[in-house]
């Protein structure tokens, strides 16, 4: 069953604006993920932040963490149309297993 | 490295019949996951081994499905007897410990099967 809950469902930007996903998940988790899949593809890992980690940046994503609210988010700053996809948060445990939410559909207009 | 592989990616079948779906994981990894994605139910982890033996089924669904890895570079999920509410797109995953036990997967495109 999926632990985590993605805020919006769905997203609607222009190209050069910022797009901000939540995710909240429901237990103890060793590290967050998130992934991006496209159309008709698998999911490709984007970043991971540990437990004990509150934010990290990656190019053009930026990731929070915050565990006393159990919750997430990843930032896409200047988004392109490219960036067009979904994007999944995942609860990672210290043994492999990963809990994904349900995802957020990301549209950049251009 | 070629990354993970997954065949067929295409399986269209009738309803009653076996599928078989097959998945090389990365080499080097000792983890292997199997999913299924479908619109109603997002995606769901049905079963994941690790050094090739089962550490949790408890997402597969039922008696219909079945999984193996008989070694470090091969898996398969079966399915006997298919029905059409198996219809979904089944993806396989690898990962390996990173840092502090945190460990990223790497999907496989996926199988999209279809159940007439």
């Amino acid at each position: 069953s999926q632990q985590g809950e993605e805020d919006p469902q769905a997203l609607s930007i222009q190209e050069g604006e910022n797009a901000t996903m939540n995710c909240s998940y429901k237990t103890s988790i060793n590290n967050l993920q998130w992934y991006r899949q496209n159309s008709g593809r698998g999911l490709v890992h984007l970043i991971l932040i540990r437990s004990n980690e509150r934010e990290k940046h990656s190019g053009r994503l930026r990731v929070t963490l915050d565990t006393s609210k159990k919750s997430s988010s990843l930032l896409i700053t200047a988004s392109r149309a490219a960036d067009t996809a979904s994007y999944f948060c995942a609860g990672g445990t210290s043994y492999g297993k990963l809990t994904f939410g349900q995802g957020t559909i990301l549209t950049v207009h251009p | 490295d070629a990354g993970v592989i997954q065949s067929p990616r295409h399986e269209v079948t009738e309803m009653g019949q076996e599928v078989t779906l097959r998945c090389k994981p990365i080499s080097g990894h000792d983890y292997l996951f199997w999913y299924r994605q479908t619109m109603m139910r997002g995606l769901e982890l049905l079963i994941y081994f690790n050094n090739n033996v089962p550490i949790d089924d408890s997402g597969m669904p039922e008696d219909r499905f079945s999984a193996k890895m008989p070694n470090a570079s091969f898996s398969t999920l079966k399915i006997q007897p298919s029905e059409p509410r198996d219809s979904a797109v089944y993806f396989c995953a690898s990962s390996s410990p990173g840092t502090g036990n945190a460990y990223e997967q790497y999907f496989g495109p996926g199988t999209r099967l279809t159940v007439t």
